[in-house]
């Protein structure tokens, strides 16, 4: 039933790394393809998101990468920061709703 | 800050028992959803509203579960004889998604935490 498929299921990377979480999808009428952050305790967050008719979208540090081709699409964090210390979910909209990717735990060391 | 709201933020209770949970969506939005999240997983949708109708259910969401969304403004879930198997977060959600194709941004709450003894 999953729509999206993601990994790794987890990352450590050294402050500074660049941590790459990537997610394959199968429909090709999906149209959005977001990323959403979740710190322990709280609810999902919208971080960034991409629509196919580009390859790439930056905000600040976070870069979406888009490849419509191979049916996937990464996350990339640049300049990684202790911070970003998070689970990351990729997600893909079908009638109304979202379908999310089982997460990637990612550790930042300082 | 007017995000959503939801209430318990965490539910102990012996198995067999109900739970009622509560969700305040951010007041301008149409859509509500429920999700379930386990350790470890992605938050899996259950239910959602638009206004007042629940447009569409889950197969996950057993004869068990029933949501409400009286008034088109709050939401409650609630779960009868509950099951060690319902332990798990559970993730209301709110959007002014109203577009054919694609998607709004989902603005989720802190979640209710049920733990079935």
């Amino acid at each position: 039933q999953q729509q999206v498929k993601q990994s790794p299921q987890s990352l450590i990377v050294q402050k500074g790394g660049i941590p790459i979480i990537n997610c394959a999808y199968e429909n090709t009428a999906f149209d959005y393809f977001p990323w959403y952050q979740q710190f322990p305790g709280k609810g999902p967050a919208l971080l960034i998101a991409i629509r196919p008719d580009v390859s790439e979208k930056k905000e600040g540090r976070f870069t979406i990468s888009f490849n419509k081709s191979a049916k996937q699409f990464s996350l990339h964090i640049m300049d990684s920061q202790p911070g970003d210390s998070a689970t990351y979910f990729c997600a893909a909209p079908s009638d109304y709703k979202l379908s999310f990717g089982a997460g990637t735990t990612v550790t930042v060391r300082a | 800050d007017t995000g959503v709201s939801q209430n318990p933020r965490h539910k102990i209770t012996k198995r067999g028992q109900n739970v009622t949970f509560r969700c305040d969506p951010i007041s301008e939005h149409n859509r509500l959803y429920w999700y379930r999240q386990t350790l470890g997983q992605g938050p899996e949708f259950l239910t959602y509203f638009q206004n007042e109708a629940q447009l569409e259910k889950s197969r996950l969401l057993s004869d068990r579960f029933s949501a409400e969304r009286p008034k088109g403004s709050f939401s409650t879930l609630e779960i009868q004889r509950t099951e060690q198997g319902d332990s798990a977060m559970y993730l209301c959600a709110s959007s002014s998604w109203t577009s054919g194709r694609g998607t709004g941004e989902l603005f989720f709450g802190e979640g209710s935490r049920l733990t079935v003894l």
